[in-house]
This record gives structure tokens, sequence and C-alpha cells, in this order.
């Protein structure tokens, strides 16, 4: 089983629609990160919550510290929200900055 | 500030070459991370770097090799290429020292296809 898991995998959605993504992960953490990943392949960092819930523009990220799961919405979505989203987990056996990625969620959005 | 810059950003090798990637991180940034990124297996750690000192490594072989220089720039290796090699190389700096709830920041990426 991976540390961390995504759902859906794939998702298609048409313009306006809201849109959520879904990442558990089984490992104690202490912040996690959402990202961004356009076809070109450069990785834009989203967010990084520790607890709570973050806003930023039509993106907003939720986190439940107690049930290890954490959620990406998307309200009003655009076809420019099309990329790949990956949630990631520090690997906390020791101080590092090394990430645990998901295998990511592929959005398409029509217009 | 400019962000994360990694060159080159598309390369050609055959097998059995070698390759050098670099990548600047932000500046002031100390921490620089490497992964791979796969159609097969996704993103997977490499490297992470601080102030000249690798603190951690990835399950790759011997092949794979890093280094970080003291301006915080950091190169990555790979020796006699293989046809699975060909993969994005990204790297990622943060401010560190990580106690993993620093944030990310990740260049463009490297694009090696061998042949």
């Amino acid at each position: 089983k991976n540390e961390v898991e995504q759902s859906p995998q794939n998702l298609t959605a048409q313009e306006g629609e809201f849109i959520t993504i879904n990442c558990s992960y089984s490992v104690g953490i202490s912040a996690l990160h959402w990202l961004q990943q356009h076809p070109g392949g450069g990785i834009v960092s989203l967010f990084m919550l520790s607890s709570g819930k973050k806003k930023h523009g039509r993106l907003i990220a939720t986190i439940n510290i107690q049930e290890k799961h954490s959620s990406l919405h998307i309200t009003a979505s655009h076809p420019r929200d099309s990329a790949v989203y990956i949630c990631a987990v520090p690997y906390m056996s020791r101080p590092t900055d090394k990430l645990i990625f998901g295998t990511g969620t592929r959005l398409q959005v029509f217009p | 500030k400019a962000g994360v810059t990694q060159t080159p950003r598309y390369l050609i090798k055959t097998r059995g070459q070698q390759v050098t990637l670099s990548c600047s991180p932000i500046s002031g940034h100390r921490s620089v991370s490497w992964y791979q990124q796969t159609p097969g297996q996704g993103l997977q750690f490499l490297f992470e770097y601080f102030s000249e000192t690798q603190r951690n490594k990835g399950n790759f072989p011997g092949r794979f090799s890093g280094r970080q220089f003291s301006n915080s720039r950091s190169e990555m290796n790979v020796s006699t290429l293989e046809l699975g090699d060909s993969a994005l190389y990204l790297c990622a700096s943060s401010a560190g020292p990580g106690q993993g709830n620093t944030e990310a920041f990740f260049g463009q990426g490297t694009r090696l296809t061998v042949v």
C-alpha cells in the first residue's frame, strides 16, 4: 500500500463545476503539500498546510490530521485548471525536506 | 526573486554515455532535493543536499550521484546511461533545514531521453 493515496486518478469536468480531489496518507506528518503540474512538466506549489483550511483564489485546501486526509477543491473550474494535481507529504524518519508523492490526479476541464 | 532554474531543459543522450544536470535554487535557499518522474513510477526521491552535504539518498543505483556547491547550486550526474533513465528530472529548493514543513519550490525540470 502506498503511503500517499490520491483519488480519483482521472477527473473530467465541465467549465464552472466544483472539483474535489482527495488525498489520504498513512504516515505521521508535519505538513502536507498540494502541487500542480502542467503538461510542460514544471511543478508549482499550491499549498502547504498543517491544519485547518487555506484558500487562494478559487482553490481551497483542507486537512484533517486525525483522519489523515486532505482535500483540494476548485470552485468555478476553468479549462486553464487542467493539469495534474499531486499531494505530497514529508518523509519524517529524520529531519529532511524529502517528499513522498501521491500518484496524482489528472484533471481535464472542458469549456 | 528568480525561481528555481534547471539546465538544460531537454537532453538526448545515447546508452552508455553520462550526463550532468544542473539546478540553481532560489536565492537564499540552502536545501536542494532531486526527483525523477517517469510514467510508470511517478515522482521518486533521488537525493537531498543541505549546505553542501548529502542528507538523504533515495533507492537508486550508484550510477546516480550528486553534489552541492558553496553557492547552493546543485548538480546531479548519471553515468552509464540506460534506456530506463529516460525521465523528467526535477529539483526543488527550500530554505531548510527541513523538518518537512518548509515550502518547496520546483524547477521546470530537465527532460532526459536516452536512445
